[in-house]
């Protein structure tokens, strides 16, 4: 159990435009959803934080104009890139966990965004 | 300050051999976690340990915690080649950090 899917899996885009990325729960509820970015070669870095129902918690230096997180379902989230710039390009990844943050996360397979 | 920061940030070795790496972190924490990301792909939850808890094993691997020090280490034991990837500690204190992470290559 504990199996988390992003949709998609990797996706190019023209600059300008805005692109959705959604992330699922398959076999659980998860209360607590978190949204990553990975640069090639580096870490992972929280981007936000968001329980379902509720507004994301954004990291410090994340603009919440320019990635909208919705949490409306105990078994979904999304994440739209609005107004994609070639710099957004990066490897995004969702994590859920069944309970609060400091539960175990599990971690979807990851979006790579190319903005073209 | 940047928690979780792994050490090595490489290691090369061969098959059959124990791998460790190290993870140092500067604040309290409530858990440490270990994942393991292969090249491109998403992350892979390895083992969680508890700030109350001073070790853990699943499998080949074992992980310690030393909460004076502010430090944990991962072992993995009889290293295969499908064990390469990249190990990441993270941890939970105020917020969840990952450090940057080891590159493990395990070589036939």
């Amino acid at each position: 159990g504990a199996v988390v899917s992003q949709h998609p899996s990797w996706v190019i885009c023209k600059s300008g435009t805005s692109v959705k990325i959604e992330c699922r729960s398959l076999d659980f509820q998860a209360t607590t959803m978190f949204w990553y970015r990975q640069f090639p070669k580096q870490s992972l870095m929280l981007m936000a934080t968001s329980n379902e129902g509720s507004k994301a918690t954004y990291e410090q230096g994340v603009e919440k104009d320019k990635f909208l997180i919705n949490h409306a379902s105990l078994t979904l989230s999304t994440l739209t890139v609005t107004s994609a710039h070639p710099e957004d390009s990066s490897f995004y990844i969702c994590s859920a966990s069944r309970g609060s943050s400091t539960d175990t996360q599990y971690f979807g397979p990851g979006t790579r965004l190319t903005v073209l | 300050s940047q928690q979780g920061e792994e050490d090595p940030q490489a290691l090369s070795i061969q098959e059959g051999e124990n791998a460790t790496m190290n993870c140092s972190y500067k604040t309290s924490i409530n858990n440490l976690q270990w994942y393991r990301q292969n090249s491109g792909r998403g992350l892979v939850h390895l083992i969680l340990i508890r700030s109350n808890e001073r070790e853990k094993h699943s499998g080949r691997l074992r992980v310690t915690l030393d909460t004076s020090k502010k430090s944990s280490s991962l072992l993995i034991t009889a290293s295969r080649a499908a064990d390469t990837a990249s190990y990441f500690c993270a941890t939970y204190g105020q917020n969840f950090v990952f450090g940057p992470g080891t590159r493990l290559s395990v070589l036939p």
